[in-house]
């Protein structure tokens, strides 16, 4: 069973603040991917990875950066956090691509107040 | 970016009946066509899938069908019970250096 780790689970943070969401994968797995999901709206890809170094942009990513730093650890940064960006928060992986099953870590939910 | 239209977005159904839902998709490229299943509180799933050199598939109470030529796939649950209650999304990433894409979900409701 693939593992997809997130911390913190919970953040509130105050407008204007700086938050950076963590993603860990001990699968081997080189694509990763930062989703938030709000109702009517679905999962919404923010950025994705084909592996350490890379980083590709998704449907929607203002207001975000991200990195990922080794194969195992994708961060999503929040550098002026605003209202709304209070979101639930998923991290995925997938082995090949994304022809392939993706894992979802349990999720981060962020309020920015 | 790619649309991945996903209906209805609401379900209602009785228990023990069947519920189905729909998606439609644009690029012809789409080989893989996942279904997630997303219980209150937790974290997607996937339930079923099918690539595109199949038609249908049916694993455990569930029927994934493809039809290529109408961009359309469907999930058929049948014999609905209380805990298939959830969000369901469908996905048609499609592959290369395109970007996945969800539809933005059906929330089945199965009343006892």
């Amino acid at each position: 069973e693939a593992a997809v780790t997130q911390s913190p689970r919970n953040k509130v943070t105050v407008t204007g603040g700086n938050v950076t969401l963590s993603c860990r994968q001990t699968n081997s797995h080189n694509y990763m991917y930062w989703y938030r999901q709000d109702t009517g709206h679905g999962l919404r890809l923010i950025h994705y990875s084909y592996g350490a170094g890379n980083l590709q942009i998704g449907d929607v990513p203002d207001g975000y950066k991200a990195t990922r730093t080794t194969q195992e650890d994708f961060f999503l940064l929040l550098e002026l956090a605003s209202p709304s960006q209070t979101s639930l928060y998923f991290c995925a992986s997938s082995d090949a691509g994304q022809n392939y099953e993706q894992y979802f870590g349990p999720g981060t939910r962020l309020t920015v107040l | 970016g790619e649309q991945v239209e996903q209906l209805p977005s609401i379900l209602r159904v009785q228990e023990g009946s069947s519920a189905s839902i729909n998606c439609t998709y644009e690029n012809s490229a789409s080989n893989y066509f996942p279904w997630y299943k997303q219980e209150p509180g937790e974290n997607p799933k996937l339930i079923i899938d099918i690539r595109s050199n199949m038609e249908r598939k049916q694993t455990q109470g569930l029927i994934v069908l493809l039809d290529k030529k109408a961009k359309r796939f469907s999930l058929h649950i049948t014999d609905t019970q209380p805990g298939d209650s959830a969000m369901y999304f469908c996905a048609a990433p499609p592959g290369g250096n395109y970007k996945p894409t969800f539809g933005k979900g059906t929330s089945l409701v199965v009343h006892p």
